[in-house]
């Protein structure tokens, strides 16, 4: 079975330029979720999705960060502009159902200068 | 809103000693539970879950976990720990049924001496 694909694995951007972030879930995974892990910390979650509707996006950054999932498979992640402490891994996740657990992506990392 | 406390920052141990990570958790409902393991360069891999049911769980690579409501913890176990066990440890709840978000905790890293 292959897992949650990621791309690009590694981005460097400065600070006001935009990036995106691209997740293919399992396949047959209903649920995707994006979290942001500041390095010393565990992953913060930024949206979720349940098939191409949102679910959660109350720690998502509106004024810059935006996400959608198209036909309720793949999805992408933007920010849109950069900031320096924007700097961290983004992880992608997908799980069967909202309880169930979640299978992550190897993650982008971002760094801001 | 629900929270989830990783107390220790590192735990040592050495190999073949049982070893014990340590989580608490809080939920205004029932709790879903998780463990995750980070290896380096490596994303999070699933180790185990409480939904319901025995309050011993066991998991992947001979971990397993008790949930403990009157205590509101759920920590991490293995009887005998390998050098290869180490790694950064990560707790999560999910408050159910009214809260669909999951928190993590911080991490423990937990280093198992040779």
């Amino acid at each position: 079975e292959a897992g949650v694909a990621q791309s690009p694995r590694y981005k460097i951007i400065e600070k006001r330029q935009s990036v995106a972030f691209w997740c293919n879930p399992i396949s047959g995974h209903a649920t995707l979720y994006w979290y942001q892990q500041i390095l010393g910390q565990g992953p913060k979650l930024l949206i979720q999705f349940q098939n191409n509707g949102v679910v959660d996006d109350s720690q998502l950054p509106k004024d810059r960060f935006s996400a959608e999932r198209l036909k309720g498979v793949d999805s992408t992640l933007k920010i849109q502009p950069a900031k320096l402490e924007d700097s961290a891994v983004y992880l992608c996740a997908s799980s069967l159902s909202r309880a169930g657990e979640q299978y992550f992506g190897p993650g982008t990392r971002l760094t801001v200068t | 809103a629900q929270s989830v406390a990783q107390p220790e920052d590192q735990v040592n141990v050495a190999e073949g000693n049982p070893l014990t990570v340590k989580c608490t958790y809080s939920v205004s409902g029932n709790p879903y539970l998780f463990w995750y393991v980070q290896y380096p360069n490596r994303g999070l891999q699933f180790l185990l879950k409480y939904i319901t049911g025995d309050n011993l769980v066991k998991g992947s690579y001979g971990f397993e976990a008790e949930f403990n409501k009157s205590q509101t913890s759920f920590h991490l176990k293995k009887p005998s720990a390998l050098v290869s066990d180490s790694a950064l440890y990560f707790c999560a709840v999910r408050d159910r049924p009214r809260d669909d978000k999951i928190i993590f905790g911080k991490g423990t890293r937990l280093h198992i001496l040779p």
